[in-house]
């Protein structure tokens, strides 16, 4: 299958600094990427969905101000957290799709503690 | 509305035997597509298995089985004569057309050697 590869796999950052995550297709155009987060031995809830050249739609709930998507590349999707909290600490998981594909393939994840 | 249920929350059992994870759906579609993944302790989504709403043959790869039955709107999945490697949580998870994929709460597989 394809390679989705997100960096870092894990990051500690002080509370109220932002944090980037990079998530990247390797070999294949991704048109459209997702972000989830995962709490603790919970399931896996879409934050949103990223199409290439365009603003990411949000699930209801989920701060758009807080969590910044941009995905400005067919091969690239970058979600930053800002001013992180302790409540932002999570499993952040991002898969990338192509268009009319039906396979959306997943990243390593990214686990980010907030202290 | 979209919905996946997955009821066990965690199973243990001893390595060798057979274990069934139960997977329950809801959704108005016709056209739809089922999934399973496996989360080991690493954290990375390794995917299994997907199904369209239209193929309800069942599936078989080497120790895994899956039975779909659309009359129950269920999508189980089996593994035979377990190994500890097989410990991880289990995910399954829907998916209308190109939408967002909807996750059921996952099955905390341990398998005890």
């Amino acid at each position: 299958g394809a390679v989705v590869s997100q960096h870092p796999s894990r990051v500690i950052c002080k509370s109220g600094t932002s944090v980037k995550i990079e998530c990247r297709s390797l070999d294949f155009q991704a048109t459209t990427m997702f972000w989830y987060r995962q709490f603790p031995k919970q399931s896996l809830m879409l934050m949103a969905t990223s199409n290439e050249g365009s603003k990411a739609t949000y699930e209801q709930g989920v701060e758009k101000d807080k969590f910044l998507i941009n995905h400005a590349s067919l091969t690239l999707s970058t979600l930053t957290v800002t001013s992180a909290h302790p409540e932002d600490s999570s499993f952040y998981i991002c898969s990338a799709r192509v268009l009319f594909e039906r396979e959306a393939f997943f990243g390593q994840g990214t686990r980010l503690t907030v202290v | 509305a979209q919905k996946v249920t997955q009821a066990q929350t965690e199973i243990s059992v001893v390595e060798k035997e057979d274990v069934t994870l139960d997977c329950v759906y809801e959704t108005r579609d016709t056209t739809y597509y089922l999934f399973w993944y496996k989360q080991p302790p690493s954290g990375e989504l390794v995917f299994l298995i997907r199904r369209n709403s239209f193929d309800e043959q069942n599936e078989i790869s080497g120790r895994y089985s899956w039975n779909f039955q659309k009359s129950t709107s269920s999508f189980n999945f089996t593994i035979t004569a377990s190994q500890v490697v097989d410990s991880a949580v289990y995910f399954c998870a829907l998916r209308r057309g190109a939408q967002k994929l909807v996750f059921g709460q996952g099955t905390r597989l341990t398998i005890n050697p």
